[in-house]
Protein backbone atom coordinates (compact mmCIF):
# COMPACT_ATOMS: atom_id res chain seq x y z
CA UNK A 1 0.00 0.00 0.00
CA UNK A 2 1.65 3.31 -1.26
CA UNK A 3 -0.91 5.19 1.01
CA UNK A 4 -2.56 6.99 -2.18
CA UNK A 5 -5.99 8.04 -2.01
CA UNK A 6 -7.90 10.29 -4.36
CA UNK A 7 -10.98 12.41 -3.60
CA UNK A 8 -13.90 12.12 -4.46
CA UNK A 9 -14.16 8.81 -5.79
CA UNK A 10 -17.32 9.78 -7.91
CA UNK A 11 -18.44 12.85 -9.27
CA UNK A 12 -21.11 14.00 -11.91
CA UNK A 13 -20.90 17.56 -13.62
CA UNK A 14 -21.77 19.58 -15.77
CA UNK A 15 -20.70 20.68 -18.96
CA UNK A 16 -18.77 23.81 -18.56
CA UNK A 17 -18.56 23.71 -14.93
CA UNK A 18 -14.51 24.01 -13.00
CA UNK A 19 -13.73 20.84 -11.22
CA UNK A 20 -10.84 19.73 -9.40
CA UNK A 21 -9.37 16.45 -8.35
CA UNK A 22 -7.13 15.68 -5.42
CA UNK A 23 -4.34 13.31 -5.38
CA UNK A 24 -2.65 12.56 -1.68
CA UNK A 25 0.43 10.43 -0.95
CA UNK A 26 1.76 10.06 2.40
CA UNK A 27 5.28 8.43 1.44
CA UNK A 28 6.79 11.69 0.19
CA UNK A 29 7.33 10.31 -3.05
CA UNK A 30 8.66 13.04 -5.15
CA UNK A 31 7.15 11.93 -8.67
CA UNK A 32 3.44 12.17 -9.48
CA UNK A 33 1.02 11.36 -12.18
CA UNK A 34 -2.78 11.72 -13.22
CA UNK A 35 -3.85 9.67 -16.02
CA UNK A 36 -6.98 8.76 -17.75
CA UNK A 37 -8.64 5.53 -18.83
CA UNK A 38 -10.94 5.40 -21.62
CA UNK A 39 -11.92 2.08 -23.39
CA UNK A 40 -9.55 1.36 -26.24
CA UNK A 41 -7.34 4.11 -24.79
CA UNK A 42 -5.91 2.75 -22.38
CA UNK A 43 -4.00 4.70 -19.69
CA UNK A 44 -2.89 7.85 -21.02
CA UNK A 45 -0.61 10.64 -18.95
CA UNK A 46 -2.23 14.58 -18.55
CA UNK A 47 0.21 15.80 -16.47
CA UNK A 48 2.98 14.90 -14.08
CA UNK A 49 4.81 16.28 -11.56
CA UNK A 50 8.75 16.10 -10.25
CA UNK A 51 8.45 18.02 -7.53
CA UNK A 52 6.97 21.01 -5.32
CA UNK A 53 5.47 23.50 -7.79
CA UNK A 54 7.59 21.24 -10.45
CA UNK A 55 4.86 19.95 -13.53
CA UNK A 56 4.83 19.11 -16.74
CA UNK A 57 2.11 18.11 -19.42
CA UNK A 58 1.69 14.94 -20.66
CA UNK A 59 0.07 13.55 -23.77
CA UNK A 60 -3.42 14.83 -23.35
CA UNK A 61 -2.88 17.85 -21.36
CA UNK A 62 -5.34 20.23 -23.56
CA UNK A 63 -8.46 21.42 -21.36
CA UNK A 64 -6.34 20.48 -17.85
CA UNK A 65 -3.91 21.99 -15.33
CA UNK A 66 -2.43 20.93 -12.14
CA UNK A 67 -0.83 22.29 -8.88
CA UNK A 68 1.66 20.97 -6.65
CA UNK A 69 1.91 22.89 -3.73
CA UNK A 70 2.96 20.45 -1.40
CA UNK A 71 4.55 17.22 -1.48
CA UNK A 72 2.09 14.88 -0.50
CA UNK A 73 -0.76 16.79 -2.75
CA UNK A 74 -1.22 17.10 -6.59
CA UNK A 75 -4.54 18.77 -7.47
CA UNK A 76 -6.12 17.57 -11.27
CA UNK A 77 -8.52 20.95 -12.55
CA UNK A 78 -11.18 20.77 -15.60
CA UNK A 79 -10.85 24.50 -16.25
CA UNK A 80 -14.35 23.93 -18.00
CA UNK A 81 -15.80 20.34 -18.16
CA UNK A 82 -16.49 18.51 -21.55
CA UNK A 83 -18.37 15.11 -22.22
CA UNK A 84 -15.37 14.36 -23.88
CA UNK A 85 -13.50 14.71 -20.15
CA UNK A 86 -16.24 12.14 -19.19
CA UNK A 87 -13.42 9.37 -18.14
CA UNK A 88 -12.05 7.41 -14.53
CA UNK A 89 -9.06 9.47 -13.70
CA UNK A 90 -6.21 7.73 -11.27
CA UNK A 91 -3.50 9.04 -9.80
CA UNK A 92 -0.10 7.40 -9.34
CA UNK A 93 3.24 7.68 -7.74
CA UNK A 94 6.73 6.47 -8.47
CA UNK A 95 7.75 4.27 -5.89
CA UNK A 96 11.37 5.15 -3.94
CA UNK A 97 14.36 6.55 -5.74
CA UNK A 98 15.75 4.60 -8.65
CA UNK A 99 12.21 2.57 -8.24
CA UNK A 100 10.41 1.78 -12.18
CA UNK A 101 6.98 1.21 -10.79
CA UNK A 102 4.21 3.35 -10.47
CA UNK A 103 1.78 2.97 -7.45
CA UNK A 104 -1.68 3.68 -8.61
CA UNK A 105 -4.30 5.51 -6.08
CA UNK A 106 -8.09 3.92 -6.64
CA UNK A 107 -9.51 6.35 -9.38
CA UNK A 108 -12.19 8.76 -9.69
CA UNK A 109 -14.61 8.14 -11.95
CA UNK A 110 -15.83 11.51 -13.64
CA UNK A 111 -18.72 12.07 -16.08
CA UNK A 112 -19.58 14.89 -17.52
CA UNK A 113 -23.55 15.68 -18.32
CA UNK B 1 5.80 9.42 -29.86
CA UNK B 2 5.49 6.46 -28.70
CA UNK B 3 3.42 3.87 -30.07
CA UNK B 4 2.78 -0.03 -28.57
CA UNK B 5 0.57 -2.67 -29.59
CA UNK B 6 -0.60 -5.63 -28.08
CA UNK B 7 -3.88 -8.12 -28.55
CA UNK B 8 -6.87 -6.45 -27.60
CA UNK B 9 -8.40 -9.92 -25.80
CA UNK B 10 -6.60 -13.15 -25.27
CA UNK B 11 -8.91 -16.67 -23.90
CA UNK B 12 -6.59 -19.45 -22.32
CA UNK B 13 -7.78 -22.64 -20.07
CA UNK B 14 -7.17 -22.26 -16.09
CA UNK B 15 -3.76 -24.51 -15.58
CA UNK B 16 -2.44 -23.38 -19.09
CA UNK B 17 0.17 -21.18 -20.32
CA UNK B 18 -0.68 -17.94 -21.94
CA UNK B 19 1.50 -15.52 -23.64
CA UNK B 20 0.55 -11.61 -23.57
CA UNK B 21 3.00 -10.11 -26.78
CA UNK B 22 3.85 -6.10 -27.21
CA UNK B 23 5.73 -4.52 -29.43
CA UNK B 24 6.72 -0.89 -29.35
CA UNK B 25 8.14 2.02 -30.88
CA UNK B 26 9.76 4.70 -28.98
CA UNK B 27 12.85 7.07 -28.61
CA UNK B 28 15.17 7.12 -25.54
CA UNK B 29 13.73 3.65 -24.47
CA UNK B 30 14.60 3.06 -21.17
CA UNK B 31 12.65 0.10 -20.03
CA UNK B 32 9.35 -2.17 -20.71
CA UNK B 33 6.78 -2.40 -17.71
CA UNK B 34 3.81 -5.03 -17.19
CA UNK B 35 0.91 -3.85 -14.98
CA UNK B 36 -2.56 -6.17 -14.28
CA UNK B 37 -5.48 -4.49 -13.85
CA UNK B 38 -8.92 -6.32 -12.56
CA UNK B 39 -12.09 -4.56 -13.70
CA UNK B 40 -13.23 -2.13 -11.49
CA UNK B 41 -9.90 -1.85 -10.15
CA UNK B 42 -6.52 0.30 -10.48
CA UNK B 43 -3.40 -0.95 -12.31
CA UNK B 44 -0.65 -3.24 -10.29
CA UNK B 45 2.88 -3.30 -11.19
CA UNK B 46 3.81 -7.08 -12.07
CA UNK B 47 7.46 -6.64 -13.66
CA UNK B 48 9.90 -4.17 -15.53
CA UNK B 49 12.66 -4.81 -18.03
CA UNK B 50 15.23 -3.20 -18.84
CA UNK B 51 18.03 -5.73 -20.31
CA UNK B 52 17.20 -8.54 -22.97
CA UNK B 53 16.28 -11.65 -21.06
CA UNK B 54 13.70 -13.33 -19.44
CA UNK B 55 12.82 -12.32 -15.82
CA UNK B 56 10.50 -14.25 -13.20
CA UNK B 57 8.51 -14.00 -10.70
CA UNK B 58 6.55 -16.77 -9.29
CA UNK B 59 3.84 -17.29 -12.01
CA UNK B 60 4.74 -14.34 -14.09
CA UNK B 61 7.49 -13.86 -16.19
CA UNK B 62 8.72 -11.12 -18.51
CA UNK B 63 10.54 -10.72 -21.50
CA UNK B 64 12.36 -8.26 -23.66
CA UNK B 65 14.43 -7.78 -26.93
CA UNK B 66 15.61 -4.35 -27.34
CA UNK B 67 16.98 -5.18 -31.12
CA UNK B 68 13.36 -6.50 -31.65
CA UNK B 69 11.19 -3.75 -29.76
CA UNK B 70 9.35 -6.92 -28.52
CA UNK B 71 8.47 -7.81 -25.03
CA UNK B 72 6.26 -10.49 -23.31
CA UNK B 73 4.14 -11.50 -20.44
CA UNK B 74 4.16 -15.19 -19.61
CA UNK B 75 1.43 -16.60 -17.16
CA UNK B 76 2.01 -19.98 -16.13
CA UNK B 77 -0.51 -22.32 -14.28
CA UNK B 78 -3.27 -20.00 -15.03
CA UNK B 79 -5.91 -19.48 -12.47
CA UNK B 80 -9.02 -17.89 -12.48
CA UNK B 81 -8.13 -14.98 -10.52
CA UNK B 82 -5.73 -14.12 -13.48
CA UNK B 83 -8.95 -13.08 -15.49
CA UNK B 84 -8.04 -9.31 -15.77
CA UNK B 85 -6.67 -6.81 -18.11
CA UNK B 86 -2.79 -6.40 -19.13
CA UNK B 87 -0.81 -3.35 -20.25
CA UNK B 88 2.81 -3.40 -21.58
CA UNK B 89 4.15 0.16 -20.85
CA UNK B 90 7.66 1.40 -22.43
CA UNK B 91 9.56 4.12 -20.16
CA UNK B 92 11.15 6.64 -22.28
CA UNK B 93 13.19 9.82 -21.92
CA UNK B 94 10.52 12.44 -23.28
CA UNK B 95 11.19 14.14 -19.73
CA UNK B 96 11.29 12.78 -15.83
CA UNK B 97 10.44 9.43 -15.90
CA UNK B 98 7.59 9.39 -18.39
CA UNK B 99 5.91 6.10 -18.76
CA UNK B 100 3.64 5.52 -21.93
CA UNK B 101 1.07 2.63 -21.91
CA UNK B 102 -0.61 -0.10 -24.27
CA UNK B 103 -4.22 -0.23 -24.71
CA UNK B 104 -4.62 -3.56 -22.87
CA UNK B 105 -4.79 -7.02 -23.22
CA UNK B 106 -8.07 -8.72 -21.60
CA UNK B 107 -7.33 -12.18 -20.32
CA UNK B 108 -10.03 -14.03 -19.72
CA UNK B 109 -9.28 -17.80 -17.79
CA UNK B 110 -11.94 -20.42 -18.25
CA UNK B 111 -12.45 -23.40 -16.70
Amino acid sequence: DAGITQSPRHKVTETGTPVTLRCHQTENHRYMYWYRQDPGHGLRLIHYSYGVKDTDKGEVSDGYSVSRSKTEDFLLTLESATSSQTSVYFCAIRGTSGSNEQYFGPGTRLTVT
Amino acid sequence: GQSLEQPSEVTAVEGAIVQINCTYQTSGFYGLSWYQQHDGGAPTFLSYNALDGLEETGRFSSFLSRSDSYGYLLLQELQMKDSASYFCAVHHSGGYQKVTFGTGTKLQVIP
